[in-house]
């Protein structure tokens, strides 16, 4: 049973850079087929996909936030990491890392439990 | 993008009694190379994170109660619940799979009535 977990800031100052990593347990992240992604979601708002790595380094990016954002991947620790740059109010959400099925924006079937950043002064 | 819209926003139903969400996405999701709808179905429920429910728009995930079904194809789809049970109370989103950058619906809130 693959889990994913979260961790870092959970508050994050305007124009700084959000940081977060993201461990994988109870698989391999270099699993053939294995994407790893990051979505988040405002308070009390619906889903968004930010992006996503395979664990060769390919990278797979929402447009919308493409300029901002780095997903790296570090096999030897099972991680992958997220960097969203400049951040204002609107970034304020739960971020939650996952896996994807099949391909960079297939079907998520494992879901971390989640971590709140607030971005606030 | 491709857009998905969700009807209704929220929904009441009686326990036992069904439950129909519908999803629409502004092009067809289906795949001409295998037949299949690239589109898939989440329950989310306070405090957690969204769990798989139904993928390829009619196929059930593993351990997934089967009153849960999916339908439809092309641009217009449906998550039925047959029998509403106290479990099912959640937040569900149909997300498209068929193009970068994947996209959710707004969500359908399900309450007991």
């Amino acid at each position: 049973q693959v889990q994913l977990q979260e961790s870092g800031p959970g508050l994050v100052k305007p124009s700084e850079t959000l940081s977060l990593i993201c461990t994988v347990s109870g698989g391999s992240i270099s699993s053939i087929g294995s994407y790893w992604g990051w979505i988040r979601q405002p308070p009390g708002k619906g889903l968004e996909w930010v992006g996503s790595i395979y664990y060769s380094g390919s990278t797979y990016y929402n447009p919308s936030l493409k300029s901002r954002v780095t997903i790296s991947v570090d096999t030897s620790k099972n991680q992958f990491s997220l960097k969203l740059s400049y951040v204002t109010a609107a970034d304020t959400a739960v971020y939650y890392c996952a896996r994807h099925v099949g391909y960079n924006y297939g079907r998520i079937d494992y879901w971390g439990q989640g971590t709140l950043v607030t971005v606030s002064s | 993008d491709i857009v998905m819209t969700q009807s209704p926003d929220s929904l009441a139903v009686s326990l036992g009694e069904r439950a129909t969400i519908n999803c629409k996405s502004s092009q067809s999701v289906l795949y001409s190379s295998n037949n299949k709808n690239s589109l898939a179905w989440y329950q989310q429920k306070p405090g957690q994170p969204p769990k798989l429910l139904i993928y390829w728009a009619s196929t059930r995930e593993s351990g997934v109660p089967d009153r849960f079904s999916g339908s439809g194809s092309g641009t217009d789809f449906t998550l039925t619940i047959s029998s509403l049970q106290a479990e099912d109370v959640a937040v569900y989103y149909c997300q498209q799979c068929y193009s970068s950058p994947p996209t959710f619906g707004q969500g359908t809130k399900l309450e007991i009535k």
